[in-house]
């Protein structure tokens, strides 16, 4: 069984640059997140897809972050201009269902370092 | 937002030592769920809780949906080695659809 498939595992550009993430959720699954993980503020939610729809995006640092999900198998999250700050672990989740309870599977995260 | 709090922050025990662990919000939750994360990877499920009162276990692992629905715990039997991580609580409030992380307790066991 295929997880939720990130890449790239590791990212390393200078601040400024454009920086793009990319996410495959779990074939079936009907909604995608997105989290930042840093040692200061834990694991937060940037946004999340229902269905391809963005449904709460309220989590997005500022414009310089954009999300998009074209397709029920592809997502995007991508930072321009990058910088310093942005630096931390970038995971995707999905799940099937509705309702908010259900289950989150996690990609194994990129890890984002900004100069 | 919306705040979990995990404790113990962090927890240094010997092998073979039972684990207790919680979460407490500070709004009613449908739904907890446990999670572990090891170095590098993304956090996987352990247990999935859906109603108030609920104890479930997954191997040595227990965890309760507390009566007031706004804490949870978690119980680790006969610790071993592997079961070193960071273990997060989270689930998502009564009202809303935003799943919300807690603060995460640190793991390590000691041989």
């Amino acid at each position: 069984d295929a997880g939720v498939i990130q890449s790239p595992r590791h990212e390393v550009t200078e601040m400024g640059q454009e920086v793009t993430l990319r996410c495959k959720p779990i074939s079936g699954h009907n909604s995608l997140f997105w989290y930042r993980q840093t040692m200061m503020r834990g694991l937060e939610l940037l946004i999340y897809f229902n269905n391809n729809v963005p449904i709460d995006d309220s989590g997005m640092p500022e414009d310089r972050f954009s999300a998009k999900m074209p397709n029920a198998s592809f997502s995007t999250l991508k930072i321009q201009p990058s910088e310093p700050r942005d630096s931390a672990v970038y995971f995707c989740a999905s799940s099937f269902g509705r309702g908010p309870g259900s289950p989150l599977h996690f990609g194994n995260g990129t890890r984002l370092t900004v100069t | 937002g919306q705040q979990l709090n995990q404790s113990p922050q962090s927890m240094f025990i010997q092998e073979g030592e039972d684990v207790s662990m919680n979460c407490t919000s500070s709004s009613i939750f449908n739904t907890w769920l446990w999670y572990k994360q090891e170095p590098g990877e993304g956090p996987v499920l352990l247990i999935a809780l859906y109603k108030a009162g609920e104890l479930t276990s997954n191997g040595r692992l227990t965890a309760q949906f507390g009566i007031t629905r706004k804490d949870s715990f978690l119980n680790i039997s006969a610790s071993i080695p592997s079961d070193v991580g960071i273990y997060f609580c989270a689930g998502p409030p009564n009202t809303g659809n935003q799943f919300y992380f807690g603060t995460g307790t640190s793991l390590t066991v000691i041989p």
